[in-house]
């Protein structure tokens, strides 16, 4: 499994846009990017994912470094709804389909 | 998104009882799901993933015997922990998933062993 470097922690105000960045050095050429959340005491939530390209959804951006190695989640506007622990994981494209979480990035948003 | 239905969301039970913990996906099939535990403060840690039909796959240090999987069919599965003891006590999540797309979380079931 690809290895992800997160920050312990991130703040951010409220209504502002919010760059959680990821350092996945190790991932393959086939690993999709995923991002997942985790509110407290609750199951995780999808956000995003992505495999080269830039993505957009509703709830968030997901920028990819050109050689892969790093990516950013970008909440546009981040609201006291978005505080949560954020995971990037990597999952390999082809072969067995696992989810493995890291530590993740406990995200604080401030009113 | 998907709803994943886990029950019960709390359960005390007694040490050396066994205490079943249901998922079931509600609106969607999917091939492949995952058990997690996780501990106060920590990260979600992956127990086993199993595929319909198949036997679970379980982690490094994760008892098999202890922590009976089963996955039914495509919308699901149960797992089951044998002769529950105090450092049992967590906070089980299911999930299920297709391989590289989005994967969908049941919303806990706390165990508490006394």
């Amino acid at each position: 499994d690809a290895k992800t470097t997160q920050p312990n922690s991130m703040e951010s105000n409220e209504e502002e846009p919010v760059h959680l960045p990821c350092n996945h050095s190790t991932i393959s050429g086939t690993d999709y990017i995923h991002w997942y959340r985790q509110l407290p005491s609750q199951g995780p939530e999808y956000v995003i994912h992505g495999l080269t390209s830039n993505v957009n959804n509703r709830m968030a951006s997901l920028a990819i470094a050109e050689d892969r190695k790093s990516s950013t989640l970008i909440l546009h506007r981040a609201t006291l709804r978005d505080a949560a622990v954020y995971y990037c994981i990597p999952t390999e494209g082809a072969g067995s389909y696992q989810l493995t979480f890291g530590k993740g990035t406990k995200l604080s948003v401030i009113p | 998104g998907a709803v994943v239905s886990q029950h019960p969301s709390r359960v005390i039970c007694k040490s050396g009882t066994s205490v079943k913990i249901e998922c079931r996906s509600l609106d969607f099939q999917a091939t492949t799901m995952f058990w997690y535990r996780q501990f106060p403060k920590q990260s979600l840690m992956l127990m086993a993933t199993s595929n319909e039909g198949s036997k679970a796959t379980y982690e490094q240090g994760v008892e098999k015997d202890k922590f009976l999987i089963n996955h039914a069919s495509l919308t699901l599965s149960t797992l089951t922990v044998t002769s529950a003891h105090p450092e049992d006590s967590s906070f089980y999540i299911c999930g299920w998933g297709l391989a590289n797309t989005e994967a969908f979380f049941g919303q806990g079931t706390r165990l508490t062993v006394v």
